[in-house]
């Protein structure tokens, strides 16, 4: 019974490239949340989806990123055109139904942008 | 913004003594309290979540208990082992606008010492 699988687990990239982050939920699971934690702080949410919706987007920068959860596949975070701000870890969560439900996560991507 | 508060920041105890730290956080629109573990390089492991007032809930050693009304939950170890290292994390969800994400403190880092 696999867990939450994020993939890769490091990425580095040069300014103005494009990031692509991978989560696979957990079997059975149709709820998908990312977060982000920066240097030195704590979890932030970024975005809950379900199967091809969008939910909740109310965490995520206005510009450049963009998620997507397809009715078959991975959950995809997109980070186009990346600055130096962008370096942090990012994690997937996801959980069997929602409302409060206990979330699992994944080991996180992290990316440096150099 | 909603404003989750661990304390204290981290906290070193000898193997064998018992421990606790506190979550704190606006009782307005409270939904449920989750209670992570993490240990460095792994995934946040989940403990406990809780949504009733004056729940306790207990899973070897640790335990925890929740008060709504006044907006804290206590995390409890007994007989610290050193494995009982990580960070612990406190993360809430709020009832309204259909947002499950997940809002966390900046946990507590626990070192216990042989």
């Amino acid at each position: 019974n696999a867990g939450v699988m994020q993939n890769p687990r490091h990425l580095v990239r040069r300014r103005g490239q494009e990031a692509r982050l991978r989560c696979s939920p957990m079997k059975g699971h149709s709820h998908v949340y990312w977060y982000r934690q920066l240097p030195e702080e704590g979890l932030k949410f970024m975005v809950y989806l379900q199967k091809e919706n969008i939910i909740d987007e109310s965490g995520m920068p206005k510009e450049r990123f963009s998620a997507e959860f397809p009715k078959e596949g991975p959950s995809i975070l997109r980070i186009q055109q990346v600055v130096r701000g962008d370096s942090a870890a990012y994690f997937c969560a996801s959980s069997l139904v929602t409302g409060g439900n206990e979330q699992f996560f994944g080991p996180g991507t992290r990316l440096t942008v150099l | 913004i909603l404003n989750v508060e661990q304390s204290p920041q981290s906290l070193h105890v000898q193997e064998g003594d018992s421990t606790n730290f506190t979550c704190s956080f606006p009782s307005s629109n409270f939904y449920a309290l989750h209670w992570y573990r993490w240990e460095t390089a792994k995934s946040p492991e989940a403990l406990f979540v809780m949504t009733l007032n004056g729940d306790e809930k207990k899973k070897g050693r640790i335990s925890a208990t929740l008060n709504t009304k006044e907006g804290y939950s206590y995390l409890y170890i007994k007989g610290s082992q050193p494995e009982d290292s990580a960070t612990y994390l406190c993360a809430l969800s709020y009832s309204g606008g259909g947002a499950d994400g997940l809002t966390f403190g900046k946990g507590t880092h626990l070192i216990i010492q042989p």
